[in-house]
């Protein structure tokens, strides 16, 4: 059964570069088919994707975000990972990592991970 | 940039009644389109693709309907496990964007 686990600071300081990482465990992070990707939903507020990403390496960003993102994949450990440069205390949110097989919707999720921007 | 308005954000709703959810797309989404259950302190779980499937062991209660640009969630005779907040997502073309989710509570 696929499990996502997101890894990562839980506080950030402000200019600085949030790192994140989600390992892959259950089955293959390098099948055809599907995108890895990152989400996030600030405090009380809905959900935003951020980030995708194929095994191939083809990346898929969102506007609002792309001038300061970047997704990878690293397929020998079975892991995807974000950098999000220049963080505000808008970038404050629960990070999560998911699975979204072609012409579907996230279907595995990971349990979410609590990043905090402030000095 | 596909804007998905779901409505109403509120929904008061007894148990044993039924819930009906709208999402709206600003453009033609075709059926790509999701819907999501999310309770608090949980991640997100799938219930919905392709408009009208339901993932794996989402319950018969939760039907979903629609295409091109209306959409709706109906979940039939609600369970106290059922009080949550729901979400559409398109998928039909990048960014994928979500709505502003609807909360059924009690």
């Amino acid at each position: 059964q696929l499990q996502l686990q997101e890894s990562g600071p839980g506080l950030v300081k402000p200019s600085d570069t949030l790192a994140l990482t989600c390992t892959v465990s259950g089955d293959s992070i390098d099948s055809d088919g599907q995108y890895w990707g990152w989400l996030r939903q600030p405090p009380g507020e809905g959900l935003e994707w951020i980030a995708s990403i194929k095994y191939s390496g083809n990346t898929y960003y969102n506007p609002t975000l792309q001038s300061r993102v970047t997704i990878s994949i690293d397929t020998s450990k079975s892991q995807f990972s974000l950098f999000l440069r220049s963080v505000t205390a808008a970038d404050t949110a629960i990070y999560y990592c998911g699975r979204r097989p072609y012409y579907n919707g996230w279907d595995v999720w990971g349990p979410g991970t609590t990043v905090t921007v402030s000095s | 940039e596909i804007v998905l308005t779901q409505s109403p954000v509120t929904l008061s709703v007894s148990p044993g009644e039924r819930a009906t959810l709208s999402c709206r797309a600003s453009q033609n989404v075709n059926r790509y389109l999701a819907w999501y259950q999310q309770k608090p302190g949980q991640a997100p779980r799938l219930l919905i693709s392709g408009a009208s499937s339901r993932a794996t062991g989402v319950p018969g209660s939760f039907s979903g309907s629609g295409s091109g640009t209306e959409f709706t969630l109906t979940i039939n005779s609600l369970q106290s496990e059922d009080f949550a907040v729901y979400y559409c997502q398109q998928y039909h073309s990048w960014p994928l964007t979500f709505g502003g989710g609807t909360k059924v509570d009690i």
